[in-house]
């Protein structure tokens, strides 16, 4: 049972295009939203993170628009480098205080190319 | 600045034998995590430690045992490997009550043949 639902599997980018990836839960309980990067023999890393009251979330070149209606969230990549070419994995998150606990999406290998 | 240090990278087991994956993070969080990633299937959470002395089941406990030693170390223990355990596996710790999502470490490639 996958609570997070992540598309697409990979995707292949030119350097300077848009990277999109999106995200689709149905669990309403989950109240808050990080986006992980992995690179090749790393753990993941927290990249950008949105709370369910806001739509929008933007830092530097990495933006998470949120819609709480459709129960979807993505991630924009901006002018996408060859060094983001990683695998970024959503995420929501249940629980309350030290018991919360995170539930990850499938994951999207990005490349991009030079 | 170490983070979370796991313990082995890479471990290689026969069906059948018994192993200890070790985690220790120095940043005095409250709450540690196991997860297992398999292609196509992101990190499932494998069990948690919410506080120092408490454990928990996470989405795929079957086959694995845990122990949270100290607020530092959190111990993964696999009695009698099954290939079906092979994946690598990730320890992450975070804050208590904070907002700030979890540190992972850099991963235990596990091997069961």
């Amino acid at each position: 049972q996958q609570q997070v639902k992540q598309s697409p599997q990979s995707l292949i980018v030119q350097k300077g295009g848009i990277s999109i990836i999106n995200c689709a839960y149905e669990n309403t309980a989950f109240d808050y939203f990080p986006w992980y990067q992995q690179f090749p023999g790393k753990g993941p890393a927290l990249l950008i993170a949105i709370r369910p009251d806001v739509s929008e979330k933007k830092e530097g070149r990495f933006t998470i628009s949120f819609n709480k209606s459709a129960k979807q969230f993505s991630l924009h990549i901006m002018d996408s480098q060859p060094g983001d070419s990683a695998t970024y994995f959503c995420a929501a998150r249940t629980g309350f205080g030290s018991a919360r606990q995170l539930t990850f999406g499938s994951g999207t290998q990005l490349t991009v190319l030079p | 600045n170490a983070g979370v240090t796991q313990t082995p990278k890479f471990q290689v087991l026969k069906t059948g034998q018994s192993m200890t994956l070790q985690c220790a993070q120095d940043m005095n969080h409250n709450s540690m995590y196991w997860y297992r990633q398999d292609p196509g299937m992101g990190l499932r959470l494998i069990y948690y430690s919410a506080s120092e002395g408490t454990t928990d089941k996470g989405e795929v406990p079957n086959g694995y045992n845990v122990s949270r030693l100290n607020k530092r170390e959190f111990s993964l223990r696999l009695e009698s490997a099954a290939p079906s355990q092979t994946s690598v596996y990730f320890c992450a710790s975070r804050p208590g009550q904070t907002l700030t999502e979890a540190f992972f470490g850099q991963g235990t490639r596990l091997t069961v043949v």
